[in-house]
């Protein structure tokens, strides 16, 4: 049982490049996050899916686009990336509301 | 929106002494509180959580105390070893309305647990 898979692991972006960060999970769970975390921070949530067809913003969504491929899948998109997007991102999904949420291990992006 | 403060944001322990994290919540309307311990350089891991009709639950060495009156939550860690340390996370989780499906976490509190 994988749980939250994130992919990739680690990336080096130039300014201006895009880039589609891919998150699935096996668990069946109907609603998945993207958050990011910067150094000695805590989680901040870009964008969720609370169920498969629906996205929302979350508290830092600008330069962020998100799509719910299936119920499996959520991808996080920097369309044209910044030095201030430069942290960690993870992905996480859980059943419904009122349960643990699960996270994958994390995509450490650097924009240079 | 939901607003969850806690604290310390630094807490500094001898082995086998105790620690205590506290978070208060804005909204009353919240009825799920999770804790989450995130090693340095891994992912935050779910290690206790609480729904508003329990007041507390414990798990082993580690407890978490509700008061749905004053909105607060405490996390609890007794007899403290030197692998308890790490970032430390309280969540909110209003669970319907127009934040369904969206837990609000705290800002985190690094714990270190000194041999």
């Amino acid at each position: 049982n994988a749980g939250v898979t994130q992919t990739p692991k680690f990336q080096v972006l130039k300014t201006g490049q895009s880039m589609t960060l891919q998150c699935a999970q096996d668990m069946n769970h109907n609603s998945m996050y993207w958050y990011r975390q910067d150094p000695g921070m805590g989680l901040r949530l870009i964008y969720y899916s609370a169920s498969e067809g629906t996205t929302d913003k979350g508290e830092v969504p600008n330069g962020y686009n998100v799509s719910r491929l299936n119920k499996r899948e959520f991808s996080l998109r920097l369309e044209s990336a910044a030095p201030s997007q430069t942290s960690v991102y993870f992905c996480a999904s859980r059943l419904a509301a009122n349960q643990p949420q699960h996270f994958g291990d994390g995509t450490r992006l650097s924009i240079l | 929106g939901e607003n969850v403060e806690q604290h310390p944001s630094t807490l500094s322990v001898q082995e086998g002494d105790s620690a205590v994290i506290k978070c208060t919540y804005s909204d009353s309307a919240s009825n799920y509180f999770p804790w989450y311990k995130q090693e340095l350089g891994k992912r935050p891991q779910l290690i206790i959580d609480i729904r508003s009709n329990v007041g507390e639950k414990k798990d082993q060495r580690i407890a978490v105390t509700l008061n749905k009156t004053a909105k607060h939550f405490s996390l609890h860690i007794t007899e403290t070893q030197p692998e308890d340390s790490a970032v430390y996370f309280c969540a909110a989780d209003l669970g319907g309305g127009t934040s369904y499906g969206k837990l609000t976490f705290g800002q985190g509190t690094i714990l270190t647990v000194h041999p």
